[in-house]
């Protein structure tokens, strides 16, 4: 059985800094990549990250460029996500996805349950 | 960097109704565009990839179609299971990945 869990998140005050974990289990985690995608409370999904299968390439969204750095370790099984000078507006759920890299069906096509951060002065 | 736009942000339906939900990217994103359903509280789930590819064990009321810019999630016939927010996705790279802004489907 394919699983995400995502630990790390709590509560911070602006300006501090934070890693997030993702263990995989239930399938070969090198043969994925990998992403954190988030969702403040009421809004929609918005992609935070991704990595591809051996950490060689990464992307970032323009509001967390500069500030977050999204690496992985294939020996562990692990994804992380160090989230440095928060923001309030970073406060959200962050899920870890896997992404596949099958020609033909590209794209995120799992999800964890996700790990709140909450940033307030 | 590519930009998705959805439409509408929201949508009333009764059970029955055939559903449509749009999607434009930025640029073309050849057939790399995905559908998640998700429910309150709940993870996203995969329902269509490459445009029009049905993930195994989603019913088969729901349908993709598009190439290029535009795209679109059809339900045929809206079951009450269906009442959730769907999210249109690029997969055209494996490094970048923005959503659309989400449709809520609801009574």
């Amino acid at each position: 059985e394919v699983q995400l869990v995502e630990s790390g998140g709590g509560v911070l005050r602006p300006g501090e800094s934070l890693r997030l974990s993702c263990v995989a289990s239930g399938f070969t985690f090198d043969g994925y990549g990998m992403s954190w995608v988030r969702q403040a409370p009421g809004k929609g999904l918005e992609w935070v990250s991704s990595i591809n299968w051996n950490g060689g390439m990464t992307g970032y969204a323009d509001s967390v460029r500069g500030r977050f750095t999204i690496s992985r370790d294939n020996a562990r099984k692990s994804l992380y996500l160090q989230t440095d000078s928060l923001r309030v507006e970073d406060t959200a759920l962050y899920y870890c996805a896997r992404v596949s890299i099958e020609m033909n069906r590209r794209g995120i096509d799992f999800w964890g349950q996700g790990t709140l951060v909450t940033v307030s002065s | 960097d590519i930009q998705m736009t959805q439409s509408p942000s929201s949508l009333s339906a009764s059970v029955g109704d055939r559903v449509t939900i749009t999607c434009r990217a930025s640029q073309s994103i050849s057939k790399y565009l995905n559908w998640y359903q998700q429910k309150p509280g709940k993870a996203p789930k995969l329902l269509i990839y490459s445009s029009s590819n049905l993930e195994s064990g989603v019913p088969s009321r729901f349908s993709g179609s598009g190439s290029g810019t535009d795209f679109a999630l059809t339900i045929s016939s809206l079951q009450p299971e269906d009442f959730a927010t769907y999210y249109c996705h690029s997969s055209y790279s494996t490094v970048e990945g923005p959503f659309g802004q989400g449709t809520k489907v609801e009574v």
